[in-house]
């Protein structure tokens, strides 16, 4: 099955920097590649997503870029703001019938003012 | 959309009684998850089912767990006997064609 790791497990930036966090999954089927987000006491959220036939996409402040050759993705966050901080998922979706999505283990991101 | 809904939004148990989980997934998903939320074990799937039948249910712990979905808009997970070790945070989430929605949680705790 699916195996999806993510590093780093926690990361800590300034207000202002950029953040990236990195994913990497072993089945070369996995097609689809959302990113969650979840604050404290919350449910998690999907705040972009990327499909195999693209390699970036953008969304104001967050973009993500997937290299399928070497089967690994990357979730950047420009200008960071305290309101960023969070617990990140990256997870991939495999193109079988029954779409299985396996998560990766979270980034806990603070981001310091 | 309302969007997935769960109840109880919190329980508090006992070690040994019975737990139900509740779910409503979104009108119109075929996909329906349950997922479990600790600490230590991060976030992992524990069955989820495609059009109310069971796909995949090897992440469920142990028999003390099951789950039903007897109708689209309806789906319980039940722990019982239930020991202090299954105090997580539950999600259910649907999904239809894309990934899975979470609803809101369910905190149990089981003393």
């Amino acid at each position: 099955g699916e195996n999806v790791e993510q590093h780093p497990s926690t990361l800590s930036v300034q207000e202002g920097d950029s953040a990236v966090i990195k994913c990497t999954y072993s089945d070369s089927a996995s097609n689809y590649f959302p990113w969650y987000k979840q604050e404290l006491g919350k449910r998690p959220q999907l705040i972009i997503d990327i499909r195999s036939n693209v390699g970036e996409k953008k969304d104001q402040r967050i973009a993500v870029t997937l290299n399928k050759t070497a089967k690994h993705f990357s979730l950047h966050i420009t200008e960071t703001q305290p309101e960023d901080s969070a617990v990140y998922f990256c997870a991939a979706r495999d193109s079988g019938g029954y779409q299985k999505v396996t998560f990766g283990t979270g980034t806990k991101l603070q981001v310091i003012p | 959309d309302a969007g997935v809904i769960q109840s109880p939004r919190h329980e508090v148990t006992e070690m040994g009684q019975e737990v139900t989980l509740r779910c409503k997934p979104i009108s119109g998903h075929d996909y329906l998850f349950w997922y479990r939320q600790t600490m230590m074990r991060g976030l992992e799937l524990l069955i989820y089912f495609n059009n109310n039948v069971p796909i995949d249910d090897s992440g469920m712990p142990e028999d003390r767990f099951s789950a039903k979905m007897p109708n689209a808009s309806f789906s319980t997970l039940k722990i019982q006997p239930s020991e202090p070790r299954d105090s997580a945070v539950y999600f259910c989430a649907s999904s239809q064609n894309r990934v899975p929605y979470f609803g809101p949680g369910t905190r149990l705790l089981v003393l």
